[in-house]
Formats: C-alpha cells, structure tokens, sequence
C-alpha cells in the first residue's frame, strides 16, 4: 500500500520560476513531512520538514505549505536555479527519522 | 568525521550468490538505517538499529535478508540466495539519535546488480 503520493514525476521549470511538488498522506498517524533533495548517484539529502502543528515552513528559497485536513503537503522552490535540477522525495513518518515512507520522486529539470 | 560511507559502491553478482553491503554510519550516531531504492522510485524502508539492536525489522522482504550491527557502529546488510529483483541502489542513513529534530544522514548507496 502506497502511502505517500507524489506528483508530478517530473517537472520543467524557467529559471527564475517557481517549482511546486505535492504530496498526499493516507496514514493520520504521521506526524513528520520531510523534503529530500537527490543528485544522480548521491544519497538523499534533507531539505527542509515540518510538523503538522504548523501550515507553513519557509527555508530560504524553500518553501513547505502543509494541510492537515486534506493530507497533503507541497514543496515550493521559489526563484528556481539551474542547480536545483534534481530529483525531488517527499516523505512521512509517525516517530521521527524511524521509518520514514517516501513518495515515488519528481524530477525536476531547470531550464535558462 | 565524514560522512555515512558505503561499500561497495556497485556490486555485480550471480543470481543464488550470497552478498554483503558494508556501511559505516557518522561517528557516534547510533541510530542506522538501511532503505532499498529501486529504479525510478522512493527508497524504501528495510531495517533500523538503535545501538546494536535492530528497533525494527519490518521492512526486510523475506528471511533471506540479514543485518547486523554487532558493536553499535558498522552495520552489514546480508542477502542470501540473490534473485534478480534483488537488484538496486541499498541506501545506509544514520543519526545522532531518533525522533524528530534528528536529521538522518545518506549514505551514496551500494548499486547491487544481480546477472
């Protein structure tokens, strides 16, 4: 059972655009949405997470809205860079770092 | 020191070989993690140690996958009787502890190919 969905699986954004990826729960029991950034052949990388007693995270050019009511959390890079261009997880979890389950991944691709 | 290391970092092997993936978490983090990450999807949750116990095992697909993490440090993930569909990136994550707050490192991942 998929329990993070994620989407678009990929996306092509102007530099100097704004990237939106979203992300919808099934399990209410999370209580920790993390964003992680991945470069071909490297690890994943903590972006930005946020709890769900908040509706709005913002980190530099990151930005996460989360809405508790409809299950679902976003991730907006504003201002998008050619170095942004990677692949993209969403991913929840009820304890913390234990378990984390992970959307499928969007790549996104940022063009001049 | 550096970061979570993970060795090999390709291997290739022969269907009903048997395999083992190294890897040696930043020190003094004591929480390990190992996820599975197949082509074109999200890692996937495998096993996590909290010191040398396993806290939770209920990612491993069957009883042909092991781990181990004897002296709370370096963890082996073990896989017997290697199938094709064994075949994908093995990630190894650690932090400093659980819970929230506590940021878990990857590792670059060892790519087993299974022929």
């Amino acid at each position: 059972q998929q329990q993070v969905k994620q989407s678009p699986q990929s996306l092509i954004v102007q530099k100097g655009g704004i990237s939106i990826i979203n992300c919808a729960y099934e399990n209410t029991a999370f209580d920790y949405f993390p964003w992680y950034q991945q470069f071909p052949g490297k690890g994943p990388a903590l972006l930005i997470a946020i709890r769900p007693d908040v509706s709005e995270k913002k980190e530099g050019r990151f930005t996460i809205s989360f809405n508790k009511s409809a299950k679902q959390f976003s991730l907006h890079i504003m201002d998008s860079q050619p170095g942004d261009s990677a692949t993209y997880f969403c991913a929840a979890s009820i304890f913390g770092n234990e378990k984390l389950t992970f959307g499928t991944g969007t790549r996104l691709t940022i063009i001049p | 020191g550096a970061g979570v290391s993970q060795t090999p970092s390709n291997k290739v092997t022969e269907k009903g070989k048997y395999v083992e993936l190294r890897c040696d978490p930043i020190s003094g983090h004591t929480a390990l993690y190992w996820y599975r990450q197949s082509l074109g999807q999200g890692p996937e949750f495998l096993i996590y140690f909290q010191g040398t116990g396993a806290a939770d095992d209920s990612g491993l697909p069957n009883d042909r996958f092991f781990a181990v993490r004897p002296e709370g440090s370096v963890s082996t993930l073990k896989i017997q009787r290697t199938e094709r569909g064994d075949s994908a990136v093995y990630l190894c994550a650690s932090s400093l502890t659980t819970g929230r707050g506590s940021e878990a490192f990857f590792g670059q991942g060892t790519r087993l190919t299974v022929v």
